[in-house]
């Protein structure tokens, strides 16, 4: 079965920096990942789907890339209402979340 | 605008069933899958299953094997209201329990519920 890790686990940065975060795939998944932005005590919200779609509504600042096993989510400014979880999900079959990555501002 | 809005806090002594709802509105009810997705405290999201709405095929469901034989996914479409039933609760079920749905057929979600606290405690 397909396994996803994350990286970092966590992160803190200052507002309008670039920020990165990494998703791996165990195997290949095609372009079948999405991103997810949890903030405490709310449900997901979904901000990019098939690796590089931007959700409608979702900011520009906001990007994705990658195919196949390698992943990355990028927030080209950081804001302070970016502070949040962050999940990556494949859908290449059953869905799996990855154990997701904590953005804090410094 | 599409909404799916969930049935209230519950709490469950181990070995008891809980059903919780799911209502969606602002859509056609029965042209989108609905997925269950739980998130334990502190931790990480777990898929659950995944129930079908349609006439097509009444009441199509696909659960996880983990929850195989202990979970049942139905769907009301006179009232567009998704359910999830878990029975034999353990301790470990203590979770947050979301309705979610499908984007275009796709395994991924595009609406969530506000999410349903679970605790299961003796």
């Amino acid at each position: 079965a397909v396994q996803l890790t994350q990286s970092p686990s966590s992160l803190s940065a200052s507002v309008g920096d670039r920020v990165t975060i990494t998703c791996r795939a165990s195997q290949g998944i095609s372009s079948a990942l999405a991103w997810y932005q949890q903030k405490p005590g709310k449900a997901p919200n979904l901000l990019i789907y098939d690796a590089s779609t931007l959700q409608s509504g979702v900011p520009t600042r906001f990007s994705g890339s990658g195919s196949g096993t390698d992943f990355t989510l990028t927030i080209s400014s950081l804001q302070p209402e970016d502070c949040a979880t962050y999940f990556c999900q494949q859908f290449n079959g059953y869905p799996l979340f990855g154990p997701g990555t904590k953005v804090e501002i410094k | 605008q599409v909404q799916l809005v969930q049935s209230g806090a519950e709490v469950k002594k181990p070995g008891a069933s809980v059903k919780v709802s799911c209502k969606a509105s602002g859509y056609s009810f029965t042209n989108f899958y609905i997925h269950w997705v739980r998130q334990a405290p502190g931790q990480g999201l777990e898929w659950m299953g995944i129930v079908n709405p349609s006439g097509y095929y009444t009441d199509y469901t696909d659960y996880a094997r983990k929850f195989q034989g202990r979970v049942t996914m139905t769907a009301d479409t006179s009232t567009s209201t998704v359910y999830l039933e878990l029975n034999n609760l353990k301790s470990d079920d203590t979770a947050v329990y979301y309705c979610a749905r499908d984007a275009d057929f796709r395994y991924y979600f595009d609406y969530w519920g506000q999410g349903t606290l679970v605790t299961v405690s003796s």
